[in-house]
This record gives structure tokens, C-alpha cells and sequence, in this order.
């Protein structure tokens, strides 16, 4: 069965610095999926991963797939304050059959 | 373009009631999904619907939960009799469908609605 898995679970930062968020998956997939929650809101489509060494980056954000390592990373570069949200990792894995996993999330909160 | 609309926004309900939620999807997409969303954690796949029929429903407990898309756009999902677990945001989402139409990079992208926020007490 397909486990994802992204740390840190919680984040506390400083504006102006760089972190990388990081999501670990257990089988076999090429599409990987980035998404942000803010409090109380629905989720926002980040990031479609779709291929291995796929990279895509927007504004502060970059997120990156490495299908072999089965690892995914979302950069975040000289953070600020509009950042703060929850990022959800999701995987579709390969085999049809099974059904689209999402990460506990990642609780970003950045410091002004 | 029309986003994922869902009804209602909040609902609270007593246990052993029960309870339908609503969703209608951004047109032209073929994919349905229903989450469940427990406070502090990822949406969990209930079940997704392609056009009007199910694809995936393997963690939904069809005990109580239930869910049509009987003309392959609208969807209601419905909980009977409700339990004090069930209480967290149920969440609809839409997709083109697989292999996808809208060009690379879209065909995977879901699109959620607001949510339908659920107390059960």
C-alpha cells in the first residue's frame, strides 16, 4: 500500500530565509502533486509533477521530483509572510488500480 | 470559469442523523472525487467517479456512506446514520479526465471546491 510521508510536519521560520520541504512516497509513481491550504480554506493547486527530474517553479516556490529516490521537494526561497499555509504532497501511483495518497501536510508558518 | 461549487458550507447534525452533501464540478470534467478531511490531517480518498461511474471506492464505509453521480455531473454524498468520527470537512474535487484533454501538465490537476464543514454531536 502506497505511504506518503513529508517532514517537517511543522515549520517555523524567519522572512527571508530558504527551507526546503520534503515528501517521501513508498512505490513506484511519476505523478506527484503540490498543494497549499490556508486556515479554513479548501486546497490550491500548486504543482503538477509529472515525469522524473521534472522541476517547476513558481514565484518563491520550486518543487522538484525525483521518481527514482521516490522523493519530491518544495523550495522556498526567501520566504515571506504571504507563505504561511499547510502544503499537501499527493501521489497518484503507477499501478491504476490503487488511489491517490496525500502527505499529513506540512504546517508552514513564517515569522515576520 | 466556474469553480467546484458545494452545499452546504456547514452542517451539524446530532449521531444517528443523517446528512447529504451536494457538489457540482467545473464543466467538462469527467473526474469526481469526494475526500474526507479530519482536522490536522491530508484529504482521504472516498470515492471517485468517472462520468458516472465509480472507479474507485475502496475506502468508503458503504455501511453508512453513500454517494451517486447518477447523470455523470452533480454528486451527492451521503452519510446515514452519521457517528461522531465522521466529523470533518468533505471535500469535492474535479478533474479532466485520464488520459487527460487538456494538454500537458493539466490533465492531472484537481480542482477542490470550498468544502462542506461536518459536526457531529
Amino acid at each position: 500500500e502506497l505511504k506518503v510521508e513529508q517532514n517537517p510536519l511543522f515549520l517555523s521560520m524567519q522572512e527571508g530565509k530558504n527551507y526546503t520541504i520534503y515528501c517521501n512516497y513508498s512505490t513506484t509513481s511519476d505523478r506527484l502533486y503540490w498543494y497549499r491550504q490556508d486556515p479554513g480554506k479548501s486546497l490550491e493547486s500548486l504543482f503538477v509533477l509529472l515525469s522524473n527530474g521534472a522541476v517547476k517553479q513558481e514565484g518563491r516556490l520550486m518543487a522538484s521530483l525525483d521518481t527514482k529516490a521516490r522523493l519530491s521537494t518544495l523550495h522556498i526561497t526567501a520566504a515571506v509572510h504571504d507563505l504561511s499555509a499547510t502544503y499537501f504532497c499527493a501521489v497518484d501511483p503507477w499501478v491504476r488500480d490503487d488511489k491517490i495518497i496525500f502527505g499529513k501536510g506540512t504546517r508552514l508558518h513564517i515569522l515576520p | 470559469e466556474a469553480g467546484v461549487a458545494q452545499s452546504p458550507r456547514y452542517k451539524i447534525i446530532e449521531k444517528r442523523q443523517s446528512v447529504a452533501f451536494w457538489c457540482n464540478p467545473i464543466s467538462g470534467h469527467a473526474t469526481l472525487y469526494w475526500y474526507q478531511q479530519i482536522l490536522g490531517q491530508g484529504p482521504k480518498l472516498l470515492i471517485q467517479f468517472q462520468n458516472n461511474g465509480v472507479v474507485d471506492d475502496s475506502q468508503l464505509p458503504k455501511d453508512r456512506f453513500s454517494a451517486e453521480r447518477l447523470k455523470g455531473v452533480d454528486s451527492t454524498l451521503k452519510i446515514q446514520p452519521a457517528k461522531l468520527e465522521d466529523s470533518a470537512v468533505y471535500l469535492c474535487a474535479s478533474s479532466l479526465p485520464w488520459p487527460g484533454q487538456g494538454g500537458y501538465g493539466l490533465q492531472e490537476t484537481q480542482y477542490f471546491g470550498p468544502g462542506t464543514r461536518l459536526l457531529v454531536l
